[in-house]
């Protein structure tokens, strides 16, 4: 199976901020990769597909890159609803498997 | 917009089957691709299998062939069951569509299952 791996496990920032989170894969998966916002108690949420692509009616502070076993997620400024838990997801091969998570909490 | 629920047993003891079904509303369920993952706090999230109207499905080996889905069209849902539970079977299902064979785009709210005697 292919392992993703998120770093950090969790970050403290406050309205406004810049957040970077990264995801590395035991493998090449070349482009195909997945990141999704869950908030408590509700499912997680598509926001980006093929590293790089806004899911609908995600915003544009959302942003996405890297390929091979590299990726990251971005919020150019850090709105009040996106303090959740972050995960990315290949689908190079299967099994399917996602990264531990990242929480994003108010500093 | 497509509206997925799941409705699940709640409790289930050791050994026994899970059977979690899920309801699909304002598309068909022959038009695409469905899956089940589950999230559990030891686990995370954890793809379970997907399945197609056809009868195409492919699951997550770490089950061990415990896995059986199902669709059916003309009630417009499609159903999970899972064999041979244990404790670490206890998690939220949820039933998710695979969209393109890409992402999952549309998931329901999760039941939760806990395995207990």
């Amino acid at each position: 199976d292919i392992q993703m791996t998120q770093s950090p496990s969790s970050l403290s920032a406050s309205v406004g901020d810049r957040v970077t989170i990264t995801c590395q894969a035991s493998q090449d998966i070349k482009k195909y990769l997945n990141w999704y916002q869950q908030r408590p108690g509700k499912p997680p949420k598509l926001l980006i597909y093929d590293v790089s692509i806004l899911g609908t009616g995600v915003p544009s502070r959302f942003s996405g890159s890297g390929s091979g076993t590299e990726f990251s997620l971005t919020i150019s400024s850090l709105q009040p609803e996106d303090f959740a838990r972050y995960f990315c997801q290949q689908y190079d091969d299967g099994p399917f498997t996602f990264g531990p998570g990242t929480t994003v909490d108010m500093k | 917009q497509v509206q997925l629920q799941e409705s699940g047993p709640g409790l289930v003891k050791p050994s026994e089957t899970l059977s979690v079904t899920c309801n699909v509303s304002g598309v068909s369920v022959s038009r695409y691709f469905w899956s089940w993952i589950r999230q559990s706090p030891g686990k995370g999230l954890e793809w379970i299998g997907y399945i197609y109207h056809s009868g195409t499905s492919h699951h997550n080996p770490s089950l061990r062939s415990r896995v059986t889905m199902s669709v059916d069209p003309s009630e417009n849902q499609f159903t999970l069951n899972l064999r041979s539970v244990t404790a670490a079977d206890t998690a939220i299902y949820y039933c998710v569509r695979w969209m393109s064979g890409t992402y999952f785009d549309s998931w329901g709210q999760g039941t939760l299952v806990a395995v207990s005697s």
